[in-house]
C-alpha cells in the first residue's frame, strides 16, 4: 500500500498566486487532516475532515480551503498566496480517533 | 484550548545513554497523548501513545509516563542509538474538539534528539 501520497513536494509560488496541494490515502480511513509544520512550531492543524462530504476548520484556516467528496481525496486550495504561508505541509489520514499517518509533506515557497 | 509546552527544543546523548522528553499540558479534560518521531525530509511517525487510564506503557526501548495531576507526560529511550536521532513531538488530544473529532491533536514544538556514536 502507498499509504498518504502527497503532490507536489515543491513548490514555489507568486505572491497572489493560488494553487492546490493534493492528498490522497489508500487506507480506506475517513478521517483526513491537513497540518503545516513551521521552523521549530511543531504542526498546526489547518482543516479536517470526519467523511466524505464533511469538513471543518482546525486551528488556522484562513487563507485556505479544502474539499472531500471521496473517502480518498483531500485537496487543499491556497487561494491569493501570502508570504505566510510558506511552510511545509503534511496530509494525514486517520481510522477514527487513532493513529495519525502522514504523508511526506510538501514544501511551499511564496516570494 | 489545550497547549502543549515540550522540553528541551535540542537534546544531544551519547550511544547508549537514555534520553528523556518531556511535556506539559494545560487541559485536564486531555486523555490521548502519543509521540511522533519525524525524520529529515519525512513526514511524522507515531512510536508510542499512552490513554489518560493508564500510568505507564512500554514498547522495547521506548516508554511514556503520564502523570494526570501535574498534566505532564514524558517519553524514556533507553539505550540510544544513531537512528533514534531525529525530531520527536508530542501531543495531547484537543478537547475543544473542533466541532466533534477527537482526533485532532495538539502537537509540542518538537525535541531535535542527536546520538553521538
Amino acid at each position: 500500500n502507498a499509504g498518504v501520497t502527497q503532490t507536489p513536494k515543491f513548490r514555489i509560488l507568486k505572491i497572489g498566486q493560488s494553487m492546490t496541494l493534493q492528498c490522497t490515502q489508500d487506507m480506506n480511513h475517513n478521517y483526513m487532516y491537513w497540518y503545516r509544520q513551521d521552523p521549530g512550531m511543531g504542526l498546526k492543524l489547518i482543516y479536517y475532515s470526519v467523511g466524505a462530504g464533511i469538513t471543518d476548520k482546525g486551528e488556522v484556516p484562513n487563507g485556505y480551503n479544502v474539499s472531500r467528496s471521496t473517502t480518498e481525496d483531500f485537496p487543499l486550495r491556497l487561494e491569493l498566496a501570502a508570504p505566510s504561508q510558506t511552510s511545509v505541509y503534511f496530509c494525514a489520514s486517520s481510522y477514527l480517533e487513532q493513529e495519525l499517518f502522514f504523508g511526506e509533506g510538501s514544501r511551499l515557497t511564496v516570494l | 484550548g489545550e497547549n502543549v509546552e515540550q522540553h528541551p527544543s535540542t537534546l544531544s546523548v551519547q550511544e547508549g545513554d537514555s534520553a528523556v522528553i518531556k511535556c506539559t499540558y494545560s487541559d485536564s479534560a486531555s486523555n490521548y497523548f502519543p509521540w511522533y518521531k519525524q525524520e529529515l525530509g519525512k513526514g511524522p511517525q507515531l512510536i508510542i501513545d499512552i490513554r489518560s487510564n493508564v500510568g505507564e506503557k512500554k514498547d522495547q526501548r521506548i516508554a511514556v509516563t503520564l502523570n494526570k495531576t501535574a498534566k505532564h507526560f514524558s517519553l524514556h529511550i533507553t539505550e540510544t542509538q544513531p537512528e533514534d536521532s531525529a525530531v520527536y513531538f508530542c501531543a495531547a488530544s484537543n478537547p475543544l474538539n473542533y466541532g466533534g473529532s477527537q482526533g485532532n491533536l495538539i502537537f509540542g514544538k518538537g525535541t531535535k534528539l542527536s546520538v553521538k556514536p
